[in-house]
């Protein structure tokens, strides 16, 4: 059984404190990891697919890096805004043909 | 219009209905899928339909039949459930590309269903 672990499970940060939460997954057969934001009473929306190790992706505050040889992902946010709450999830995708297995979330609320 | 659509947004059923959830993409993807999430339990993938090939988790009841009549729309099938499929039902749909390439998805706002 695949399994993926997100932690930690919630985070409540100020507004304007960076912070940054875990992805673990298995690190052997990676094909892909993805990092989806989910609002409430919205739809997860994509951040990021990382395929290659040692990857960082940015957009606009938030970023994620990659190692897939010790199967980890970190999501960072600098200067959270209250807009920035949500559900982040990540989800591990094992070979080619595979599915996508998600892991519960980290929700994050920053206050204003 | 958002790329990904699902109706209704809210459903509760009696364990004897039958009802069927609707799911339409415009964004030209090739492969559409159902999600389950249930409370405090992680997306769980139900069905898979890839360049026309269905894909299931065996381990999904039959009460739950997918049914995708072309690229753009995808339908589940719901019929003699029971309370603990209360949950909430969300459609995606994404492009497969080649082998060495991977793309993300795309979720519907989901269903709420209750089963009383």
């Amino acid at each position: 059984i695949l399994n993926v672990e997100q932690s930690p499970q919630s985070l409540h940060v100020q507004e304007g404190d960076s912070t940054n939460f875990t992805c673990s997954f298995p690190s052997s057969n990676f094909y892909a990891l993805h990092w989806y934001r989910w609002e409430t009473a919205k739809s997860p929306e994509a951040l990021f697919v990382m395929t290659l190790n040692g990857d960082e992706k940015k957009k606009g505050r938030i970023s994620a890096t990659l190692n897939t040889k010790e199967g980890y992902s970190y999501l960072y946010i600098k200067g959270s805004q209250p807009e920035d709450s949500a559900t982040y999830l990540c989800a591990f995708k094992g070979g080619s043909q595979g599915n996508l297995i998600f892991g519960k979330g980290t929700k994050l609320s920053v206050k204003p | 219009e958002t790329g990904v659509t699902q109706t209704p947004r809210h459903l509760v059923m009696g364990m004897t209905n039958k009802k069927s959830l609707k799911c339409e993409q415009h964004l030209g993807h090739n492969a559409m899928y159902w999600y389950k999430q249930s409370a405090k339990k992680p997306l769980e993938l139900m069905f898979v339909y890839s360049l026309e090939e269905r894909v299931e988790n065996n381990s999904v009841p039959s009460r739950f039949s997918p049914e995708c009549p072309n690229s753009s729309h995808l339908f589940l099938h719901l019929h003699t459930l029971q309370p603990e499929d209360s949950a909430l039902y969300l459609c995606a749909s994404s492009q497969e590309l080649g082998r060495t390439e991977v793309s993300p998805l795309h979720f519907g706002n989901g269903t709420r269903l209750t089963v009383t």
